[in-house]
């Protein structure tokens, strides 16, 4: 069964910095690209970016370019999420979320979230 | 970047019902569309991928259809467990876009 955990998120005053953690089991992590997903409160869903299963290849959306940056450590089956100079407007819960298939961004397996609240 | 938008923004229905929710692209996507349930407090559920192929575990009440700009989520007969908000998301370029979402009620 794939389970993924995110872990890391919390109160961080604006432009600040955290480090997200999602840990992956029940499938072959290096196969599969990992993705991040985030929700405001009250708001829909928002893909934030996503790594190629090797790591070699990295996507962001447009707000979080040159502050976000996504990384695996294939061996500790681990992704990633630094977020750096951090503003009110990225108070969301982050999902991480694995592909369903290799080389196709279905987003079939979710983890619970992680809260990241920034404020003053 | 690619847009998508999805009507009704909410939509009440009576249990039995059928049910029909639309996503519209802003460009050409193929078929590349994926719908999510989500239901309050949960992280959101993968429904149907490339546009007409149903997940694993799913109920087959669910379908979806459509291909290019234009496509649809249907519930041919609607269940109380079906209340959640529904989200389209394309993956035909490397922004990965969602929609603003559906949220559906019992009437």
């Amino acid at each position: 069964e794939v389970q993924l955990l995110e872990s890391g998120g919390g109160l961080v005053q604006p432009g600040g910095s955290l480090r997200l953690s999602c840990a992956a089991s029940g499938f072959i992590f290096n196969n599969y690209a990992m993705s991040w997903v985030r929700q405001a409160p009250g708001k829909g869903l928002e893909w934030v970016s996503s790594i190629s299963d090797s790591g070699s290849s990295t996507y962001f959306t447009d707000s979080v370019k040159g502050r976000f940056t996504i990384s695996r450590d294939n061996s500790k089956n681990t992704l990633f999420l630094q977020m750096n100079s951090l503003r009110g407007e990225d108070t969301a819960i982050y999902y991480c979320a694995k592909d369903l298939i290799v080389g196709a961004t279905i987003f079939g397996s979710w983890g619970q979230g992680t809260l990241v609240t920034v404020s003053s | 970047d690619i847009q998508m938008t999805q009507s009704p923004s909410s939509l009440s229905a009576s249990v039995g019902d059928r049910v029909t929710l639309t996503c519209q692209a802003s460009q050409d996507i193929s078929n590349f569309l994926n719908w999510y349930q989500q239901k309050p407090g949960k992280a959101p559920k993968l429904l149907i991928y490339d546009a007409s192929n149903l997940e694993t575990g799913v109920p087959s009440r669910f379908s979806g259809s459509g291909s290019g700009t234009d496509f649809t989520l249907t519930i041919s007969s609607l269940q109380p467990e079906d209340i959640a908000t529904y989200y389209c998301q394309q993956y035909a370029d490397f922004l990965f876009t969602f929609g603003g979402g559906t949220k559906v009620e019992i009437k």
